[in-house]
């Protein structure tokens, strides 16, 4: 079945540093891919996403790049913020929509 | 509303009780999920509804699990004869409309955090 696999945390970084979180994928198809993020407290909201191959997501500094050939969506920021601090989640597009998500990966970013 | 709404926010009970989640959706949004994030599975998808119907259904981790919607909007999530390992945030979203060729963002209510003991 389809299958979403994202690096273990915590990651935990300086602030201005560079982000990576990778994602990779299993499915039947070419499904839609989201990155989703935690903050501590709150809801689960859409960070960004993508809906075809080579489409880049981007927001609040954030960026992925739904790559076909390896099957990934790595979740990318260039400076990192203390507020930055989240858990965030990769997830595919199923059937019916249906959210297919990642174990989830803590980022932690100390001033 | 202005947002998804779920209640109760927490909610402990004794094993072997039954328990009842509702979720209420943002108005106009016909499309609802469930989803439960617990420390062993992660965020796991249980149900799907389009209106009052649920086409999907597979994510259901037991027969103990059940859920229905009325009138397009609220939704109740049920389960009988709680477990241990029932224990977990259960999370209710919804969307614009259905699946299809194009996503529409899912939007996400707090959770009830539900404990057995």
């Amino acid at each position: 079945g389809d299958s979403v696999t994202q690096m273990e945390g915590p990651v935990t970084l300086s602030e201005e540093a560079f982000l990576t979180i990778n994602c990779t994928y299993t499915a039947t198809g070419y499904p839609s891919l989201f990155w989703y993020v935690q903050y501590p407290g709150e809801g689960l909201q859409l960070l960004l996403k993508a809906t075809k191959a080579d489409d880049k997501g981007s927001n609040k500094g954030f960026e992925a790049t739904y790559r076909k050939e390896t099957t990934s969506f790595h979740l990318e920021k260039g400076s990192v913020q203390v507020s930055d601090s989240a858990v965030y989640f990769c997830a595919s597009g199923g059937g019916y929509n249906k959210l297919i998500f990642g174990a989830g990966t803590r980022l932690a970013v100390h001033p | 509303g202005a947002g998804v709404s779920q209640s109760p926010s927490n909610k402990v009970t004794e094993k072997g009780k039954d328990v009842e989640l509702r979720c209420d959706p943002i108005s106009g949004h016909t499309a609802l999920y469930w989803y439960r994030q617990s420390l062993g599975q992660g965020l796991e998808f249980l149900i799907y509804f389009q209106g009052n119907s649920a086409p999907d259904k597979s994510g259901l981790p037991s027969d103990r699990f059940s859920a229905e919607r009325t009138g397009g909007s609220v939704s109740t999530l049920t389960i009988q004869r709680t477990q241990q390992e029932d224990s977990a945030v259960y999370l209710c979203a919804s969307s614009l409309r259905p699946g299809g060729a194009f996503y529409n963002e899912q939007f996400f209510g707090p959770g009830t955090r539900l404990t057995v003991l």
